[in-house]
């Protein structure tokens, strides 16, 4: 199994729900990613877990919630979002946090809040 | 910052052509790797390239990197309608990846 999931695909809420991504892989990657993409612009970088261990975090507002259950799940918890927050989001994986290794990607999840 | 710059931002050509596209970025990197998203998609891998190594190909793809100019380039060879997608040259000095702005092609049949 060589892919990364992501549900939902799509996604729509209000500023005051609460609502979770989720991202999944088994390809015994140790390293995992969350990246928001804005129109026309590249992934950008918000959290990456290394051993379900989290290792960085780009300055990313607390209205995200990054969780590592296991080293094969990977969660984006949202609450009180804003609308400039809509974004397709992105999870990827890699065999380690190196740069020398290639990343896969999920299809990500189309977020629209209202 | 030392996310990189790809020219042009946008590449139109018919089907069979070659695709040419360039990378700039600012700092020494230990790689330079590239990604194609199909639009609204996830990334897809093409090709990472070390800072020592000049040239890589991979099928219809051939990547330069000169570290002198801090620049990259990706060739794309007869090229099909299927290529149409954004290109992405990603950096990194240590992790994580920086994206640069990426290269939107479009592959008319």
């Amino acid at each position: 199994d060589t892919e990364v999931t992501q549900t939902p695909k799509h996604l729509v809420m209000g500023m005051t729900n609460k609502k979770s991504l989720k991202c999944e892989q088994h390809m015994g990657h140790r390293a995992m990613y969350w990246y928001k993409q804005k129109a026309k612009k590249p992934p950008e970088l918000m959290f990456v877990y290394s051993y379900e261990k989290l290792s960085i975090n780009e300055s990313v507002p607390s209205r995200f919630s990054p969780e590592c259950p296991n080293s094969s799940l990977l969660n984006l918890h949202l609450h009180a979002l804003q609308p400039e927050d809509s974004a397709l989001y992105l999870c990827a994986s890699s065999f380690r946090d190196s740069p020398y290794n290639e990343q896969f990607f999920g299809p990500g999840t189309r977020l629209t809040v209202l | 910052s030392q996310q990189g710059e790809e020219d042009p931002q946008a590449l139109s050509i018919q089907e069979g052509e070659n695709a040419t596209m360039n990378c700039s970025y600012k700092t020494s990197i230990n790689n330079l790797q590239w990604y194609r998203q199909n639009s609204g998609r996830g990334l897809v891998h093409l090709i990472l390239i070390r800072s020592n190594e000049r040239e890589k190909h991979s099928g219809r793809l051939r990547v330069t990197l000169d570290t002198s100019k801090k620049s990259s380039s990706l060739l794309i060879t007869a090229s099909r309608a299927a290529d149409t997608a954004s290109y992405f040259c990603a950096t990194d000095r240590k992790t994580p990846l920086v994206f640069g702005k990426g290269t939107r092609l479009s592959v008319i049949a």
